[in-house]
């Protein structure tokens, strides 16, 4: 199965600061994906990517969100202005319905 | 669009005993379907999927879960519950031929007594 590396696994942040959050997957893949997990609470959809463009994204997505892979294997989140209530756990995951999901190990973000 | 519910929010059992977690979903036809695990601050771990054809599935560390058409749900089992599977339990599912997305249910936490 193939594996997902997220970095940081923690980064602390104060409010208002730009964080950028990476996942690097193993082998090539097509569809990719950030979830979050507000600590206690369930593991919530934000936007998948496939063929290098969004193809679908949550309402939690807003214009303070974005995602790229700037260099072909990277996948990167980038929150612009981070608030409080962005602390949570994010979590990349690679994958297809058909062929089932792999999920990185998370990145705890705290915004302070 | 499709929803997940896991009625449980928490269920104690003891070490030794059966286990079942519910999860009912709602979808139009016929979803991918999976169960994963999560350890206190660990990430998801994949216990088992279920994409078409036998709908009793068999996962990892002893799991198995049945697709039941008619009651729109995927229960997980196990016949033996061990110390070390406490951990909190979340069904999800994707649309087949639609968004690829996962969506969860809110989760199970499961606490094993001695």
């Amino acid at each position: 199965e193939p594996e997902v590396t997220q970095t940081p696994s923690h980064q602390v942040t104060q409010m208002g600061q730009e964080v950028i959050l990476r996942c690097v997957p193993i082998s090539n893949h097509l569809y990719f994906y950030w979830y979050r997990q507000i600590l206690g609470q369930k593991v919530e959809f934000l936007v998948s990517f496939y063929n290098n463009e969004i193809s679908e994204k949550s309402e939690i997505f807003d214009d303070q969100f974005s995602v790229e892979r700037p260099d072909g294997s990277n996948f990167t989140l980038k929150i612009r202005s981070t608030k409080l209530e962005d602390s949570a756990m994010y979590f990349c995951a690679i994958g297809q319905g058909n062929y089932g999901y792999t999920f990185g190990s998370g990145t705890r973000l705290t915004v302070v | 669009a499709q929803s997940v519910t896991q009625p449980d929010i928490h269920i104690t059992v003891s070490e030794g005993a059966s286990l079942e977690l519910r999860c009912n979903y709602s979808y139009g036809a016929t979803p991918y379907l999976f169960w994963y695990v999560q350890s206190p601050g660990q990430g998801l771990q994949l216990l088992l999927k279920y994409f078409s054809g036998d709908t009793l599935v068999q996962g990892i560390k002893g799991f198995e879960a049945e697709f039941k058409r008619s009651q729109s749900s995927f229960n997980l089992r196990k016949p033996s519950v061990h110390w070390s599977d406490a951990a909190e339990y979340f069904c999800a599912v994707a649309a087949q031929g639609g968004s690829e997305k996962l969506v969860f249910g809110k989760g199970t936490k499961l606490t094993v007594n001695p």
